[in-house]
């Protein structure tokens, strides 16, 4: 089983949605939790990071962090044909080298 | 300012060649990271660099893959004897001794052993 769970989608929506994007993880040490936006043959582009629970916003995208249930949410309000791209879940502990854990990604297409 | 910046930005191989894939980070990142990005795998980390200590190899798939970084900044990855499970992209983040959580990739390199 991969330390981080991110459902693969596509997950299309219409222009103007709010969409929810998630990942589950297994890694109780994990304390940094960060969403990449990544375009077609692009490097990942980080958009979020929020250390330990509680929730991030930043514009048009929150981030969440339920640590109890080891659960990650990103939430697009008003989502973009523009925002159409894969979104990696990231996750790394607190000390040592800090390498981000990866989920798989989730592929999103707004629909104009 | 620059972000990362990454070379070739494809590079298609024979298998059993070797091949050298260069990382230039951002400018007084100290921290210095490489994964690799393969279909059905995602992104999984292979070495990390910080300053002048030794590197943390723990990632690195097989003693073909091999990484060096110069003067504390260009790094080199390099895969000897490349096989074909070796294709992917192979991605280069770089970020701040204090902010290692906010790593910035550059555009990365795709690899193709044929």
């Amino acid at each position: 089983q991969k330390e981080v769970e991110q459902d693969p989608g596509p997950l299309s929506v219409p222009e103007g949605a709010i969409v929810s994007l998630n990942c589950t993880y297994s890694n109780s040490a994990f304390q940094y939790f960060m969403w990449y936006r990544q375009y077609s043959r692009k490097g990942p582009e980080l958009l979020m990071y929020t250390y330990s629970s509680g929730n991030k916003e930043d514009g048009r995208f929150t981030a969440q962090v339920d640590k109890s249930s080891k659960y990650i949410s990103l939430f697009i309000r008003d989502s973009q044909p523009s925002d159409s791209a894969t979104y990696l879940c990231a996750m790394s502990v607190d000390t040592g080298r800090r390498a981000l854990t990866f989920g798989s990604g989730t592929r999103l297409q707004v629909q104009p | 300012g620059a972000g990362v910046s990454q070379s070739p930005s494809n590079k298609v191989t024979e298998k059993g060649k070797d091949v050298e894939l260069r990382c230039d980070p951002i400018s007084g990142h100290t921290a210095l990271y490489w994964y690799r990005q393969s279909l059905g795998q995602g992104l999984e980390f292979l070495i990390y660099f910080q300053g002048n200590s030794a590197p943390d190899k723990s990632g690195l798939p097989s003693d073909r893959f091999s990484a060096e970084r110069t003067g504390g900044s260009v790094s080199t990855l390099t895969i000897q004897r490349t096989q074909q499970e070796d294709s992917a992209v192979y991605l280069c983040a770089s970020t701040g001794r204090l902010t290692t959580y906010e790593q910035y990739f550059g555009p990365g390199t795709r690899l193709t052993v044929t």
